[in-house]
């Protein structure tokens, strides 16, 4: 069975620093598909970035970055320059079946930007 | 405006009362999913529904129950035999395995509903 471990409970830095978090994943499939989604107080996840199995070129969209490398089965997280509005609970997550299954999610990493 | 709503947003119901909650979606997506969400706890997967009139299991489908007779609706049912109903569930849809032939399968979310039983 497959599994989304993010090691990284809680994370606190304070604004404009960099913070990476972490996402490893196990899988046994060769095609699968990687997810980032942030959950605000709100409750509601929104999507962030997929990644399939076959592509590790890693992906930059303004201050957020991801970095994947299947060597290590890691999806990790990078925002740089944070801001208070990135404080929030952050998931990483893991399809198989084409994408179109349901999703296996990490536990997720919260994620506070102190002022 | 396209989107998932999930109603009601708080929902209280007695021990041992079967409750339904709500999911439409007006964006023409054929597969949709439930997953529960505890405390301090990632999202689990109860049942999915890939097309009209089939679903399946999730990991935690007992106690659950659900019904896909419009593309547009995924009712969940939680029924008396789930010990521990007491959650956050949030419903989701994607172009499902239309949208993998086109490279873009990401699962859209509603707002969730707050499920306390008492």
């Amino acid at each position: 069975a497959q599994k989304v471990t993010q090691a990284q409970t809680e994370i606190s830095v304070v604004e404009k620093e960099d913070v990476t978090l972490d996402c490893v994943y196990e899988t046994r499939d060769t095609t699968y598909y990687l997810f980032w989604y942030k959950q605000p107080p709100s409750g509601e996840l929104v999507f962030l970035i997929r990644r399939n199995s076959f592509d590790e070129q890693n992906e930059i969209s303004g201050r957020y970055s991801w970095n994947f490398q299947k060597s290590t089965s890691s999806f990790n997280f990078t925002i740089t320059a944070s801001q208070v509005v990135d404080s929030a609970v952050y998931f990483c997550a893991l399809s198989l079946g084409g994408g179109a299954d349901g999703l296996t999610f990490g536990k997720g990493t919260h994620l506070i930007i102190q002022p | 405006d396209g989107g998932i709503t999930q109603s009601p947003k708080y929902l209280f119901r007695k021990e041992g009362q079967n409750v339904t909650l709500s999911c439409e979606q007006n964006l023409n997506h054929d597969a949709m999913y439930w997953y529960r969400q505890d405390p301090g706890q990632g999202l689990r997967l109860i049942y999915y529904s890939q097309i009209v009139n089939d679903f399946q299991k999730g990991d935690i489908a007992e106690g659950y129950s659900v019904s896909r007779e419009k593309k547009e609706s995924f009712p969940l049912t939680v029924t008396s035999a789930q010990k521990n109903p007491t959650a956050f569930y949030l419903c989701a849809s994607s172009f499902g395995l239309a949208g993998v032939y086109r490279s873009y399968n990401e699962q859209f979310f509603g707002p969730g509903t707050r499920l306390t039983v008492l």
